[in-house]
């Protein structure tokens, strides 16, 4: 029962690489989100998507961009990494997106940009 | 547009000792709460959920939160706090429509013998 997996768990970047963080769920849930953990700021959305084929912007969506590949998968891509992005990323998912739904999370994605 | 806000940063309470973490939420309906506690280097987890009915909620672990509409309030409870406790605890509120939850910025909990 591994519900929701983030890959990698760790990752050193320089400024100006790309990377892509992947998200997978088991869970058959129909909506997938992406936040930011900083410290003192809480947990902030970056981007979700309330079912297979739709992406919506979240917070802080500047300088990252979401792929909803399937069902099962949703992507977070950093094109041209900044030090500010230096972050602990987390995934979610939930069965939908109304506001009765609690979210499940991944173990998140330690990212620093040097 | 809703809002959470959680008073405490940081709280420090001692083994055995009872804690309550305050919540206070801002929305204009009926609100969908939640907490959920993050252990370091864990993801969140959800702890208890309250959605309608009886205003103090059970959930895992021992904890206990409580509705109240008049104070738009919904803190969580212990009776008596375990070392293992020690972690950050995240209140959030469900908004209407087809829109994610809103998550507090954390307290973080420390547990002293």
């Amino acid at each position: 029962n591994a519900g929701v997996t983030q890959t990698p768990k760790f990752q050193v970047l320089k400024t100006g690489q790309s990377m892509t963080l992947q998200c997978a769920q088991d869970m058959n849930h129909n909506s997938m989100y992406w936040y930011r953990q900083d410290p003192g700021m809480g947990l902030r959305l970056i981007y979700y998507s309330a079912s297979e084929g739709t992406t919506d912007k979240g917070e802080v969506p500047n300088g990252y961009n979401v792929s909803r590949l399937n069902k099962r998968e949703f992507s977070l891509r950093l094109e041209s990494a900044a030090p500010s992005q230096t972050s602990v990323y987390f995934c979610a998912s939930s069965e939908t997106p109304l506001r009765a739904q609690p979210q499940h999370f991944g173990d998140g994605t330690r990212l620093s940009i040097l | 547009a809703q809002s959470v806000t959680q008073p405490d940063i940081h709280i420090t309470v001692s083994e055995g000792a009872s804690l309550e973490l305050r919540c206070n939420y801002s929305y204009g309906a009926t609100p969908y709460l939640f907490w959920y506690v993050q252990s370091p280097g864990q993801g969140l987890q959800l702890l208890l959920k309250y959605f309608s009915g009886d205003t103090l909620v059970q959930g895992i672990k021992g904890f206990e939160a409580e509705f109240k509409r008049s104070q738009s309030s919904f803190n969580l409870r212990k009776p008596s706090v375990h070392w293992s406790d020690a972690a950050e605890y995240f209140c959030a509120v469900g908004a209407g429509g087809n829109t994610p939850l809103v998550f507090g910025k954390g307290t973080r909990l420390s547990v002293i013998a």
